[in-house]
């Protein structure tokens, strides 16, 4: 069936570093991929998504990368900051049915100041 | 904008009673709407498909007759846990579909059921 992985499970960075948290998709016809950031006790808040017909997007600190060919998109924080540990999640979808979610296992993302 | 309200955050309840959740879209009209579950530290599991006027599609495994979701209105999403079990407890997670693919979450509902 569709799945979607997401790697790492954990992650701990030294504030200012980078991070990257990755994805593979199974389902070839999926074409829309959001991020989500959840903090503890809340739900999940977009961050920022990307469209099958675009290989990169950027939204200051925050981008996203795209390689259909191998089923693959990327979470890239950059200058990591105290605020942005939370728990990350990638999902994807296709333009068929309800649009419905597939969503990655999540990452637990820690800054350390 | 595309803000979701989720009422009530938390509920604490007996076992053997329902307990009503309410998702709410406050400045956009949803037709669609989706309801999750999530157990900690765990991804989030769709339940079912909210669509404003028809019945609800549940995802397999989903019991319809004791998760039962009502989408009276283009705003307003319930779910009614009905006769709640101590394992019915969780974090319950409503979206709201903005356009066919972007969906914008609410802020959850913690049940626990004693």
């Amino acid at each position: 069936g569709e799945n979607v992985e997401q790697h790492p499970s954990t992650l701990s960075v030294q504030e200012g570093d980078s991070a990257v948290i990755k994805c593979t998709y199974s389902d070839s016809a999926s074409n829309y991929f959001p991020w989500y950031k959840q903090e503890l006790g809340k739900g999940p808040q977009l961050i920022i998504d990307i469209r099958s017909n675009v290989g990169e997007k950027k939204d200051q600190r925050i981008a996203v990368t795209l390689n259909k060919t191998a089923k693959h998109f990327s979470l890239h924080i950059t200058e990591t900051q105290p605020e942005d540990s939370a728990v990350y999640f990638c999902a994807a979808s296709k333009s068929a049915g309800t649009y419905k979610y597939i969503f990655g296992t999540g990452t637990r993302l820690k800054v350390l100041a | 904008g595309a803000v979701v309200s989720q009422h009530p955050s938390r509920v604490i309840c007996k076992s053997g009673t329902s307990v009503k959740i309410e998702c709410r879209s406050l400045d956009f009209q949803a037709t669609t709407m989706f309801w999750y579950r999530q157990f900690p530290k765990q991804s989030l599991m769709l339940m079912a498909t909210s669509n404003e006027g028809s019945k609800a599609t549940y995802e397999q495994g989903v019991e319809k007759d004791k998760f039962l979701i009502n989408h009276a209105s283009l705003t307003l999403s319930t779910l009614t846990v009905a006769s709640a079990h101590p394992e019915d407890s969780s974090f319950y997670i409503c979206s709201a579909r903005l356009t066919p693919h972007e969906q914008y979450f609410g802020p959850g509902t913690r049940l626990t059921v004693t």
